[in-house]
């Protein structure tokens, strides 16, 4: 059974903190992404990464970075933590080449006070 | 540049009754796929269904039929028979190459109540 895993399903951290959003799969998928979700606006593409160490801007990246030292997992950092990334964020991940769906993680509730 | 549009914000439908989400989209790729995916309160993405830009048959799995409309440029989902589980948001999404993969592109959702 195909699994993507997300660190935190909810997580609360302070205004300029440095925040860590971890996700892993199991299913050996080149593709990952991170995704922001907020009401009336649906999902936004972040970053994504085609493979270990290679990633691209999505449509929303200010703000954010990420890391792929390693083929399963697949970090969105925020440098410096603002209230208005308080938001639903998203990983999933998708085989190269193909037009098969994405998989999703359970995603993590970010509130930033 | 590649658009998704989900003009119903929100609907009710009566358990047992049929109910069509409306979606449209934009693009002047000639391959891309089209899907609809369900988030239950809990919050998890779950995929419903895909059609293929070049499949001439509108795709179906079990209870969900995507009617797919190449010309007018829809791609509605629709769900016979509907049950209290299916109360949930919609989301419908697009793929295209862009840059070194296919990304998706997702409308803002359609929040479907399903009334005993």
């Amino acid at each position: 059974d195909v699994k993507v895993t997300q660190s935190s399903r909810y997580l609360v951290k302070r205004t300029g903190e440095k925040v860590f959003l971890e996700c892993v799969q199991d299913m050996d998928h080149e593709n990952m992404f991170w995704y922001r979700q907020d009401p009336g606006l649906g999902l936004r593409l972040i970053y994504f990464s085609y493979d270990v160490k290679m990633k691209e801007k999505g449509d929303i990246p200010e703000g954010y970075s990420v890391s792929r030292e390693k083929k399963e997992r697949f970090s969105l950092i925020l440098e410096s933590a603002s209230t208005n990334q308080t938001s639903m964020y998203l990983c999933a991940t998708h085989p190269r080449s193909s037009y098969n769906e994405q998989f999703f993680g359970p995603g993590t509730r970010l509130t930033v006070l | 540049a590649q658009k998704i549009t989900q003009t119903q914000p929100g609907m009710f439908v009566q358990e047992k009754e049929a109910v069509t989400l409306d979606c449209t989209y934009d693009t002047s790729d000639q391959s891309y796929g089209l899907f609809w995916y369900k988030q239950p309160s809990s919050g998890e993405m779950i995929f419903l269904i895909y059609q293929g830009s070049y499949d001439e048959q509108n795709a179906t799995e079990g209870r969900y039929s995507l009617n797919f409309q190449k010309a007018r440029k829809s791609a509605n989902l629709v769900i016979s028979a509907s049950q209290l589980g299916d109360s949930a948001m919609y989301f419908c999404a697009m793929s295209y190459y862009g840059g070194a993969t296919n990304k998706l592109i997702f409308g803002t959702g359609t929040l479907l109540a399903v009334q005993p």
